[in-house]
């Protein structure tokens, strides 16, 4: 199993422009995570889902969106990008109920000029 | 606001010492995870506390959630290079299972 994939690795956008970070697990999980992770921040959650067609606002949601239209996906959107986006983006996973344990993705490193 | 504090935030050490890393907060959580991450990857998963008091070992890390679920420490013995790493604790409340994270302790073992 792959786990948790996340495409691309790594994106320069200029302000303004948008993108789409894919986020792709084959574990059936039913919970899935977009965190970002700065500099002396730690991870802050900007969205999260709990099921396919559904999705719920985290910490720090503004200038995102999130779709999650098939279970296995979980997209996140910069209509606008910011320079305050520059960021390191992980994805999460988790299969729910009792189970606790978060899968993550090895990250997408943005940069906003 | 920063509900979990971890402390302290670097820390470089020699091979073969010990260290602990803490974990703290005013909040109650239902259960605190602790993650250890190398660069350019995601975290991974060490081990999950869920009672308070509880302790639990995994080879050289021992890990202790607090009586009233508000703080949780790490303790290696024996440090060694391959422990160097960014050790992040985490907090769960709630059904949804939304993980708030410390900062983040940056530990070094020096050979």
């Amino acid at each position: 199993n792959a786990g948790v994939t996340q495409t691309p690795k790594f994106r320069v956008l200029k302000t303004g422009q948008s993108m789409t970070l894919l986020c792709a697990q084959d574990m059936n999980h039913e919970y899935m995570y977009w965190y970002r992770q700065d500099p002396g921040m730690g991870l802050r959650l900007i969205h999260y889902s709990v099921g396919e067609g559904t999705t719920a606002k985290g910490e720090v949601p503004d200038g995102y969106n999130v779709s999650r239209l098939k279970k296995q996906n979980f997209l996140l959107g910069l209509e606008s990008a910011a320079p305050s986006q520059t960021s390191v983006y992980f994805c999460a996973s988790r299969k729910g109920g009792s189970e606790e344990k978060l899968f993550f993705g090895s990250g997408t490193q943005l940069s906003v000029l | 606001t920063q509900l979990l504090e971890q402390s302290p935030q670097f820390l470089s050490i020699q091979e073969g010492e010990n260290l602990t890393v803490y974990c703290n907060s005013s909040s109650v959580f239902s259960s605190l995870q602790w993650y250890r991450q190398e660069p350019g990857e995601g975290p991974v998963l060490l081990v999950t506390v869920v009672t308070g008091g509880e302790v639990k070992k995994l080879k050289r890390l021992t890990f202790q959630f607090g009586d009233a679920r508000k703080d949780s420490s790490l303790h290696i013995t024996a440090a060694q290079p391959g422990d160097t790493g960014l050790y992040l604790c985490a907090g769960a409340r709630g059904s949804n299972y939304k993980l708030t994270f410390g900062k983040g302790t940056l530990l070094t073992v020096n050979p």
